[in-house]
C-alpha cells in the first residue's frame, strides 16, 4: 500500500472555528489532491498540488485553502467551518502515472 | 468540463451470480482514462480496474471486466461469480489523458452505486 496518512481521522468542531487537515505521504509523489465525499455526489475535488508551493483549485474550493511547503505534506484548511463542510475528506497522491492512491479518509463533523 | 453519471444508486446480487454496474460520461476529449473504484465499509478507496480510451479491447482483472463503448460514452463494470467480499460502494471515475502540466491526474467521479451481495 502507498504510504499515505491523514490526520486527524475523526474530528468534531463547531461552526465558525478554523480546522486544518493534514495529509502526509512517504512516496515522494509530485501530485497531491484533496477530495470530499458526500452522499449523492461521489468524490469531488477541492484543491490539488502539482509541486511544492504549487497548488490550484478544484470544483468545490470555496471555503477551503491549501498549502504545501514540502513534498510530503499537503494541508487543507477550513478558515471558518460551516455545517455544509461536514463530510469525509480524502487525500490522494500520484506520481504522474494513471493511478491515484488514496488515504484512509477523515470524517469531519461541524456542529 | 467532464461529467460522470451512475444511474443505479443501489444494486443487489446473489452470491456466485453476475452483476453489471452502469456508468456513462460526457466529454469532448478523445483520449482519457476510465476507472472503477471500490469502497468497502472501511472507507478505503481501492482501484478495481482501469481502461484507456485509445484501447479498443475491454479491460479485465480476474472476475472483473468492463464493457467500454466509446461512441456511446458508456463504461459498465461486470462482476462475475460475486462474492460476499464484493459488497461495497463502487465509483466510476474519469481522468483526462493530458500528459504532464498543472492539471494532471484530476479525477471526476460518479455518484456511486452500493452493491449488496446476498448469500
Amino acid at each position: 500500500d502507498a504510504g499515505i496518512t491523514q490526520s486527524p481521522r475523526h474530528k468534531v468542531t463547531e461552526t465558525g472555528t478554523p480546522v486544518t487537515l493534514r495529509c502526509h505521504q512517504t512516496e515522494n509523489h509530485r501530485y497531491m489532491y484533496w477530495y470530499r465525499q458526500d452522499p449523492g455526489h461521489g468524490l469531488r475535488l477541492i484543491h490539488y498540488s502539482y509541486g511544492v508551493k504549487d497548488t490550484d483549485k478544484g470544483e468545490v474550493s470555496d471555503g477551503y485553502s491549501v498549502s504545501r511547503s514540502k513534498t510530503e505534506d499537503f494541508l487543507l484548511t477550513l478558515e471558518s467551518a460551516t455545517s455544509s463542510q461536514t463530510s469525509v475528506y480524502f487525500c490522494a497522491i500520484s506520481d504522474g502515472g494513471d493511478e491515484q492512491y488514496f488515504g484512509p479518509g477523515t470524517r469531519l463533523t461541524v456542529t | 468540463a467532464q461529467t460522470v453519471t451512475q444511474s443505479q444508486p443501489e444494486m443487489s446480487v446473489q452470491e456466485a451470480e453476475t452483476v453489471t454496474l452502469s456508468c456513462t460520461y460526457d466529454t469532448s476529449e478523445s483520449d482519457y482514462y476510465l476507472f472503477w473504484y471500490k469502497q468497502p465499509p472501511s472507507r478505503q478507496m481501492i482501484l478495481v480496474i482501469r481502461q484507456e480510451a485509445y484501447k479498443q479491447q475491454n479491460a479485465t482483472e480476474n472476475r472483473f471486466s468492463v464493457n467500454f463503448q466509446k461512441a456511446a460514452k458508456s463504461f459498465s463494470l461486470k462482476i462475475s461469480d460475486s462474492q460476499l467480499g464484493d459488497a461495497a460502494m463502487y465509483f466510476c471515475a474519469y481522468r483526462s489523458f493530458l500528459a504532464g502540466g498543472t492539471s494532471y491526474g484530476k479525477l471526476t467521479f460518479g455518484q456511486g452505486t452500493i452493491l449488496t451481495v446476498h448469500p
